[in-house]
């Protein structure tokens, strides 16, 4: 069964350039989660979707950062425009349920540096 | 903003060691889940626990929540190469779906 899908897996970019990270969660899942993850912050909930609807964006960093997801297939994280302290590795992860015990299935993660 | 802190930050052991590390907070948490990340990859839940007092084994892993859901623990016998990673605590409140993931323990298992 295929898992969590994110691309790029990797990306370098210039500081003012527009980022845009692509998730695919697990088909059924009704929840989706993006996370941050950095050395110094260790790992940072962004915002999250239940049923395609944003739930809870209180961690977007500032307006620069949006994210949508369409249908219950795609989810994107966008940046714009980019600055070098918006380096880290960006996670995708899905739920079955809405339920305070739900366990989380994570992607590989989209490792952006931007110069 | 709950605040998860995980202790020790970092722990390298030999092999066939035992070991243990901690997750606490001030809050009160519905559940608590472990999570083990390998590099260039994702989190991968280990276990969930949700009642105060509450232990779990997975092989050589026992984890336990505390009695009053603020704080866990994580102990493995026997170290091996394989449990090598950043073992992370993740928790959320009644009725939230929201995690919060601790600091983190990044585990080294020498051979």
């Amino acid at each position: 069964d295929a898992g969590v899908i994110q691309s790029p897996r990797h990306e370098v970019t210039e500081m003012g350039q527009e980022v845009t990270l692509r998730c695919k969660p697990i088909s059924g899942h009704n929840s989706l989660f993006w996370y941050r993850q950095t050395m110094m912050r260790g790992l940072e909930l962004l915002i999250y979707f239940n049923n395609n609807v944003p739930i809870d964006d209180s961690g977007m960093p500032e307006d620069r950062f949006s994210a949508k997801m369409p249908n219950a297939s795609f989810s994107t994280l966008k940046i714009q425009p980019s600055e070098p302290r918006d380096s880290a590795v960006y996670f995708c992860a899905s739920s079955p349920r809405l339920a305070d015990t739900g366990e989380l299935f994570f992607g590989e993660g989209s490792r952006l540096t931007v110069l | 903003t709950q605040l998860l802190e995980q202790s020790p930050q970092f722990l390298s052991i030999q092999e066939g060691e035992n070991l243990t590390v901690y997750c606490n907070s001030s809050s009160v948490f519905s559940s608590l889940q472990w999570y083990r990340q390998e590099p260039g990859e994702g989190p991968v839940l280990l276990v969930t626990v949700v009642t105060g007092g509450e232990v779990k084994k997975l092989k050589r892993l026992t984890f336990q929540f505390g009695d009053a859901r603020k704080d866990s623990s994580l102990h493995i016998t026997a170290a091996q190469p394989g449990d090598t990673g950043l073992y992370l605590c993740a928790a959320s409140n009644f009725g939230n779906e929201k995690l919060t993931f601790g600091t983190g323990t990044r585990l080294t298992i020498i051979p």
